[in-house]
């Protein structure tokens, strides 16, 4: 069974177009969050959800908003996509927030903003 | 805030051979340290992690990391290698007290295993 599970894995659109990439997880864990991975590789937070309240939100443009239905699943909008939203995003779950909870990841969705 | 450093970018190692990745951190209270792994086209798995207690964590897939207060380190070790372990290494630092801020990840290293 796949824990932390991401759709779709590939995402091609055009600039200015709205999108969302959905996130469940099936492992009972509090928080959920969203990473994006540039091309460099590097990871960086964007948001944290935790029992469906939002915690941080970092330097993310208003564009991006995360909704979560329920404790299992929080997605991500994406609204007015630009070119350098292209990256990989990421989410992933804990069992609590908290710095010493290990994380679980998606597999990855690979955004292409042409 | 906290921090974390990866000096290398990319290492090249033999197969069979020995492996360790570097990871420094910056932070003023006792970290929490993790190591994972991201193959191509993947999503990241954790290797292992350090809270407290015994500084040498053993891991998952032959991997260990030691703990070195002194050295503000969290080194990443494999005695033997193999081609399976060609992928993206990250380290990564948690907050202490439940801060809000998640992980916070180096920049990542590189790992080539040549034949």
């Amino acid at each position: 069974d796949t824990a932390v599970s991401q759709t779709p894995k590939y995402l091609v659109t055009q600039m200015g177009n709205d999108k969302s990439i959905k996130c469940e997880q099936n492992l009972g864990h509090d928080t959920m969050y969203w990473y994006k991975q540039d091309s460099k590789k590097f990871l960086k937070i964007m948001f944290s959800y935790n029992n469906k309240e939002l915690i941080i939100n970092e330097t993310v443009p208003n564009r991006f908003s995360p909704k979560s239905p329920d404790k299992a699943h929080l997605n991500l909008h994406i609204n007015s996509l630009e070119l350098g939203d292209s990256a990989v995003y990421f989410c992933a779950s804990s069992h609590r927030l908290g710095g010493r909870e290990p994380q679980y990841f998606g597999p990855g969705t690979r955004l292409l903003v042409l | 805030a906290q921090s974390v450093t990866q000096p290398d970018i990319h290492i090249t190692v033999s197969e069979g051979a020995s492996l360790e990745l570097r990871c420094n951190y910056s932070y003023g209270a006792t970290p929490y340290l993790f190591w994972y792994v991201q193959s191509p086209g993947q999503g990241l798995q954790l290797l292992l992690k350090y809270f407290s207690g015994d500084t040498l964590v053993q891991g998952i897939k032959g991997f260990e990391a030691e703990f070195k207060r002194s050295q503000s380190s969290f080194n990443l070790r494999k005695p033997s290698v193999h081609w399976s372990d060609a992928a993206e290494y990250f380290c990564a630092v948690g907050e202490l007290g439940g801060g809000a801020d998640g992980l916070t990840f180096g920049k990542g290293t590189h790992l080539i295993i040549q034949p």
